[in-house]
C-alpha cells in the first residue's frame, strides 16, 4: 500500500484567492491523481498527474483554474485559482501502485471560500 | 461516458445485521475497489479485486468480482457502530491507457441507535 500525506487538510479562503495543496506519497509512484468531492457527491476527476509531463484534465477543467504540478515520482501540488463559493469542496490527491493498478487516497483537502 | 450503478443509496440498518450492497455496470471491468469514507476523510481502501469470480474477506467484510465482470457486491456481516459511512465502488478498465476509475454514487450505511 502506499501512504499519501496531504496539505492542508482544511482551509477557509477568500474569494478570488489561489491556494495550493501539497500531497507526498511515501514511495515512488507513476501515476497521481486528483478529485474533487462536493458534499454528499461522488469522487470526479480533476486530471491524471505523470511525472515528466503535463497533467491531463478532465472535461470541465482547465490548466488555468488547476494548474498542477509533478516535479518528481513522490510530490504533486494542485492549485485552485480564483477561487469562488462554487470551488468550495474536498480535494483528494491519490496515486496509483505499480501492482495491482490500486489506487490510494490521501486524507483531503477541505477548502471553504468565503 | 461509462458509469457504475450502486445500490442501495443508503441503508438504515440495526447493530449486529448483516449488509448488502452491489455495483453494477454496462462495461466490463478488469478491478473493482471497494472504499469506506468517514465524514472530512478521504476514502479508504477496503478491498481490491482484481480477477472474475473472486471472493475476497477483510474481517467483517466480504467483496466479489463478478463473473461476468460488470458487477461486485460488498457484505459487511454484524455490522457494529463503527461501520457507519459512505461505501464506494470504483471500477477499472482497460479502456483508458490511464487506468481511471469510474466510480458509484456511493452507499450511505447509517445505524439505528
Amino acid at each position: 500500500s502506499a501512504v499519501i500525506s496531504q496539505k492542508p487538510s482544511r482551509d477557509i479562503c477568500q474569494r478570488g484567492t489561489s491556494l495550493t495543496i501539497q500531497c507526498q506519497v511515501d514511495s515512488q509512484v507513476t501515476m497521481m491523481f486528483w478529485y474533487r468531492q462536493q458534499p454528499g457527491q461522488s469522487l470526479t476527476l480533476i486530471a491524471t498527474a505523470n511525472q515528466g509531463s503535463e497533467a491531463t484534465y478532465e472535461s470541465g477543467f482547465v490548466i488555468d483554474k488547476f494548474p498542477i504540478s509533478r516535479p518528481n515520482l513522490t510530490f504533486s501540488t494542485l492549485t485552485v485559482s480564483n477561487m469562488s463559493p462554487e470551488d468550495s469542496s474536498i480535494y483528494l490527491c491519490s496515486a496509483r501502485t505499480g501492482a495491482g493498478n490500486t489506487i490510494y487516497f490521501g486524507e483531503g483537502s477541505w477548502l471553504t471560500v468565503v | 461516458g461509462q458509469q457504475l450503478n450502486q445500490s442501495p443509496q443508503s441503508m438504515f440498518i440495526q447493530e449486529g445485521e448483516d449488509v448488502s450492497m452491489n455495483c453494477t455496470s454496462s462495461s466490463i471491468f478488469n478491478t473493482w475497489l471497494w472504499y469506506k469514507q468517514d465524514p472530512g476523510e478521504g476514502p479508504v481502501l477496503l478491498i481490491a479485486l482484481y480477477k472474475a469470480g473472486e471472493l475476497t474477506s477483510n474481517g467483517r467484510l466480504t467483496a466479489q468480482f463478478g463473473i461476468t465482470r460488470k458487477d461486485s457486491f460488498l457484505n459487511i456481516s454484524a455490522s457494529i457502530p463503527s461501520d457507519v459511512g459512505i461505501y464506494f465502488c470504483a471500477g477499472q478498465g482497460l479502456w483508458d491507457s490511464n487506468y481511471q476509475l469510474i466510480w458509484g454514487a456511493g452507499t450511505k450505511l447509517i445505524i439505528k441507535p
